[in-house]
Order: C-alpha cells, then structure tokens, then sequence
C-alpha cells in the first residue's frame, strides 16, 4: 500500500520559469514532510521540510506548501535553474516512528534551457 | 548537513559472496538508517538503529544483518550474495533533538551488482 504518492513520474520545464512538484499521502497520522533531491549514482539531498502546524515553508527558491485536508503537499522551485535536475522524493513521518520516513517513487525535473 | 560516508561506491560481486557495505558518520547522530532503492522506485527502509548496541528490522523484509558498536559506524552484511540483492543501498543518519529528528541525512550510496 503506497502511503505517500508521487503520481507524475516526469516533468520538464523551462529554465527561469515555476516548477511544481507534487505529493500526496493516505496516512492521516502524518505530521512532518520532507522533499528531498537525488542525482543520479549519489544519495538524497534534504532540501526542505514542513510539519503539519504550518502550512507553507520558505528557502530561498523553494516552497513547500501543505494542504492538510487533502493531504496533498507541493514544492514550488522558483526560478528554476539547469542544476535543478534531478529526482525529487517527497517523504512523511509521523511523532512515534522513531523519525522513519515514508518515501514517494520520485518526480523527475527536467529543467531546459 | 551531516558528513556521511559510504564505501564501496560500487560492487559487482558473484553469487554467494559474502559482503560487507560499510557506513560511517561524523556528526554524532544516535540515528541510523538503511535504506534499499530500486530504479524508479521509492526507497525502502531494511535497517534501523536508535543507538549503540541497537538495532530494529525496517519495514522491507532484507536478508541483510547490521550491527552498532560504535555511534559513528553502522555496517550492512549479506553473508551470501545473491542476484536478487543488485540494488542500491542508501545509508542515512539523524540527530536527536526536537522535530529535526526526522530529517535524515543520507550517504551516497553502494551500488550493488550481483552476478
């Protein structure tokens, strides 16, 4: 049962325009969201994370935005750049876990120029 | 951003093996992580350890074993090689203090190719 749903395998945009990334989970009982970037032959690099409390957090060019009543999260990437492609994993916990994440299948982001 | 290190990058190895996949962190994080990717696929957790001398199954069956004598080293062992066990493994760590508990901080990874 996939608890945390990435459902665009791809997505391609151009360079210095938004690029929206999408995330949606099942388990009610998550409360702390994490997206991550992976290159390809490299591990994950964390790049921003949300707990349930709030609904949007803010780095530089990304945003993560949480919509709890649809247990639906984005990253927003603006503006995007070439170095921004990659796989991107959208990840949730929930408070007794003992901090195990629960990963998405990746988006991956084709930034053109 | 935690210092986290993995070796070998990649292995290709014959069937029935024993192999060892090596994991160490500089941070001091009491947390540490083992996680198997397949391409396109999601990462699944094999191996857990809140501690020293700790050490908990993930939520993906593996026929790996793990152990923790030490905070900064969390090594994964298959003691038999198989080709169903080419994969790529991630290991991860995370401190312990307030909600930041839950980000982890991964290696780069082994890549393993069983023949």
């Amino acid at each position: 049962d996939q608890q945390v749903k990435q459902n665009s395998p791809s997505l391609s945009v151009q360079e210095g325009r938004i690029s929206i990334l999408n995330c949606d989970y099942t388990n009610s009982m998550f409360d702390y969201f994490l997206w991550y970037k992976k290159y390809p032959a490299e591990g994950p690099t964390f790049l921003i994370s949300i707990s349930s409390i709030k609904d949007k957090n803010e780095d530089g060019r990304f945003t993560v935005f949480l919509n709890k009543s649809a247990k639906h999260l984005s990253l927003h990437i603006v503006p995007s750049q070439p170095g921004d492609s990659a796989v991107y994993f959208c990840a949730a916990s929930y408070t007794g876990t003992a901090s195990k994440l629960t990963f998405g299948t990746g988006t991956r982001l084709q930034v053109t120029l | 951003e935690a210092d986290i290190y993995q070796t070998p990058r990649y292995l290709v190895i014959g069937t029935g093996k024993k192999i060892t996949l090596e994991c160490s962190q500089t941070m001091g994080h009491d947390k540490m992580y083992w996680y198997q990717q397949d391409p396109g696929m999601e990462l699944h957790l094999i191996h857990y350890s809140y501690g020293v001398n700790s050490t908990e199954k993930g939520d993906l069956s593996s026929e790996s074993t793990v152990s923790r004598i030490r905070t900064e080293h969390f090594p994964l062992t298959l003691e038999s090689a198989r080709p169903s066990h080419t994969s790529q493994y991630l290991c991860a760590s995370s401190d312990s203090t307030g909600r930041s508990t839950d980000t982890q901080y991964f290696g780069p990874g082994t890549r393993l190719t069983v023949l």
